[in-house]
């Protein structure tokens, strides 16, 4: 079974920078393209971030694009969320998940991201 | 980018009832291979979304048989044959076939 635990979450101020991380277990994860999605209080879900398997291809929604960088460590089984020019619209839980050939099979349990004053 | 609109987004519902979501894409979901990669999700109260049915009808393992998908182009649906307790949540479908995947807004289901 594919576990995926997030980290990195937390209160921080606009226009800091916070670093998400996901472990992930019980999959070939250097064969894996993952995915950041978040979800707004209260609100849906929201596509954020996708990573291909060896990194060679990054994509982002545009309303992320230029202050976030998604990365994957192969050797550590980690995903990484850099966020960095942190506004309030950007507060929300963050899930990591992997791709599945056009869907998305497993889901981490969240990290919420605050971002106040 | 492609928009995913569903309805209802509230459906209250009475135990043993059946229930149906509707899923509207805003372009064709047939990928050039032939596959359509609509996808449905369950998200219960505090938890994770979790995926129920891929590519319109294929039920992950462990999924209850009272849940189905149907549909083809740009028109899907979810259906719950007799709700339960347990089914209570938001539902949302996702279309993985067009370059960024997006999201309907969601379907609270509720019992009556």
């Amino acid at each position: 079974e594919v576990q995926l635990v997030e980290s990195g979450g937390g209160l921080v101020q606009p226009g800091g920078s916070l670093r998400l991380s996901c472990v992930v277990s019980g999959s070939t994860f250097s064969g894996d393209w993952m995915h950041w999605v978040r979800q707004a209080p209260g609100k849906g879900l929201v596509w954020v971030s996708r990573i291909n398997r060896d990194e060679s291809n990054t994509k982002y929604a545009d309303s992320v694009k230029g202050r976030f960088t998604i990365s994957k460590d192969n050797a550590k089984n980690t995903l990484y969320l850099q966020m960095n020019s942190l506004r309030a619209e950007d507060t929300a839980v963050y899930y990591c998940a992997r791709d599945n050939s056009g869907s998305i099979d497993s889901w981490g349990q969240g990290t919420l991201v605050t971002v106040s004053s | 980018d492609i928009v995913m609109t569903q309805s209802p987004l509230s459906l209250p519902v009475t135990l043993g009832q059946p229930a149906s979501i509707s899923c509207r894409s805003s372009q064709s979901l047939v990928y050039s291979d032939g596959n359509t990669y609509l996808n449905w999700f369950q998200q219960r109260p505090g938890q994770s979304p979790r995926r129920l049915i891929y590519k319109v009808s294929n039920r992950d393992s462990g999924v209850p048989d009272r849940f189905s998908g149907s549909g083809s182009g740009t028109d899907f649906t979810l259906k719950i044959s007799r709700v339960e307790a347990e089914d209570v949540g938001v539902y949302y479908c996702m279309q993985g076939t067009h370059w960024q995947y997006t999201f309907g807004q969601g379907t609270k289901l509720e019992i009556k």
